[in-house]
Formats: C-alpha cells, structure tokens, sequence
C-alpha cells in the first residue's frame, strides 16, 4: 500500500523558516501530484499548495512547496513564520489506482 | 459561490449502517469539471480518505472501506450521499464531503460528528 510519512511535529520561532517533510518508501511521490493542506483546529482543511508547488490564491507566497523525486519525498516550507501559521499540515498525494493517500500530518508549533 | 452542508445522525449504534448526505449549493452538481469526496477524521487523529463520486456516480473508494462504502450521487436534489456498513467505534468521527476541481479541493463541509455508540 501507498504511504505518505510525516514527522509527527516540527516547532519553531517566530520570523523563522520551518519545513515539514512527506516521504514515501512503498512507491514513487508522482511528480506535480502533491498537495498541502492547513487544519486550524476546530475548522476544516484548506490548500495551502497544491500540485507539489502552486499557490491557491490568497495564500501567502511564505509558504511553497517543493519535491525530489530521486528521494521520494516533497516539502512544505514555510518562511518568515508567524503565530497563525500555528496548525496541523498534511500532505496528500495519489497511488497508482488515483486512489488519495494522506500523510498523518505534522503539528506546527511556532514558540 | 459553492457551499457544502453534511447532515446525518450524530449517533450511530455499532454494527449499524452511517448515512450522510451533502447538500451542494450555489452550483449544479452536474456543471463543471468536479467530482466530490467524503474525507473523514477520527477525533484527534488525521485524515483518512473514503472515496469520491463523480456527477456520473462513477466512483472510487478507499480500498480499507470498500466493502463497507457505497456513494452516490442525486441531481435532482444536487447532493451526494455515503453509506458505511457495520460501524464500529473506529469510524467515529468527523466526516467531510469536499469537492475536487481538478487543481485542489477548493471547497469543503464543515463536517458532522458521527459518534458509533450504544
């Protein structure tokens, strides 16, 4: 089965840049086919990036995305971090069957 | 602009079949390139994919649930439905339908706790 794996959580100060990683070893990370999503708690997802590195519209260009597909993994990047940044952030791809696959999502601490 | 509402009972009993259905509003179902998926999350766990429908009622499940879920699809009434069989207190939790557009899901429900209990 297709698995997406995230670091359970990732903290960082205020100002700063964080990345939250998305890997993969039982397939390939299909290039373009990654997305991102911020979870407030209490509120649904958003897309925060989407197809490994575009920006949904009123997202802030802080936060970008990227992929290596030598090493099955993608990234999540977020710079100049603020307090409201502060959420749950899970990748989302797709297997072979275009079946959706999540990652467990990373909980951003900004301290 | 495009609203999704889930509705359902929020009290289900084990072994019992889990009914949601998600009234879309402010679109046609059948207009546009879409298809809508049902999302669910366990109370304070992560997300876990169930399926989507297209407007076709061509659909794809989650191969852990497949046996258990069916989707469907109702113009006349623009919503989509799911049906899970033979809950058990694992699939307690809150399920969102959100719909697809092909770039990323542009809109979601605001969800509905579902609670398997006696």
């Amino acid at each position: 089965n297709f698995m997406l794996t995230q670091p359970p959580s990732v903290s960082e100060s205020p100002g700063k840049t964080v990345t939250i990683s998305c890997t993969t070893d039982t397939g390939s990370i299909r290039g373009d086919y990654v997305h991102w999503y911020q979870q407030r708690p209490g509120s649904a997802p958003t897309v925060v990036i989407y197809e490994n590195k575009q920006r949904p519209s009123g997202v802030p260009d802080r936060f970008s995305g990227s992929i290596d597909s030598s090493s099955n993994s993608a990234a999540l990047t977020i710079s100049g971090l603020k307090t409201e940044d502060e959420a749950d952030y899970y990748c989302q791809s797709y297997d072979s069957n275009n079946r959706w696959v999540f990652g467990g999502g990373t909980k951003l601490t900004v301290l | 602009q495009v609203q999704l509402q889930e509705s359902g009972p929020g009290l289900v009993k084990p072994s019992g079949t889990l009914s949601l259905t998600c009234a879309v509003s402010g679109v046609s179902i059948g207009s546009g390139d879409f298809y809508y998926n049902w999302i669910r999350q366990p109370p304070g766990k992560g997300l876990e994919w169930i399926g989507y429908v297209w407007p076709s009622g061509r659909a794809n499940h989650n191969p852990a649930l497949r046996s258990r879920t069916s989707m469907s699809v109702d113009k006349s009434k623009n919503q989509i439905s799911l049906s899970l069989t033979s809950v058990t207190a694992a699939d307690t939790g809150t399920y969102y339908c959100a719909r697809y557009n092909f770039d990323y899901i542009d809109s979601w429900g605001q969800g509905i706790l579902v609670t398997v209990s006696s």
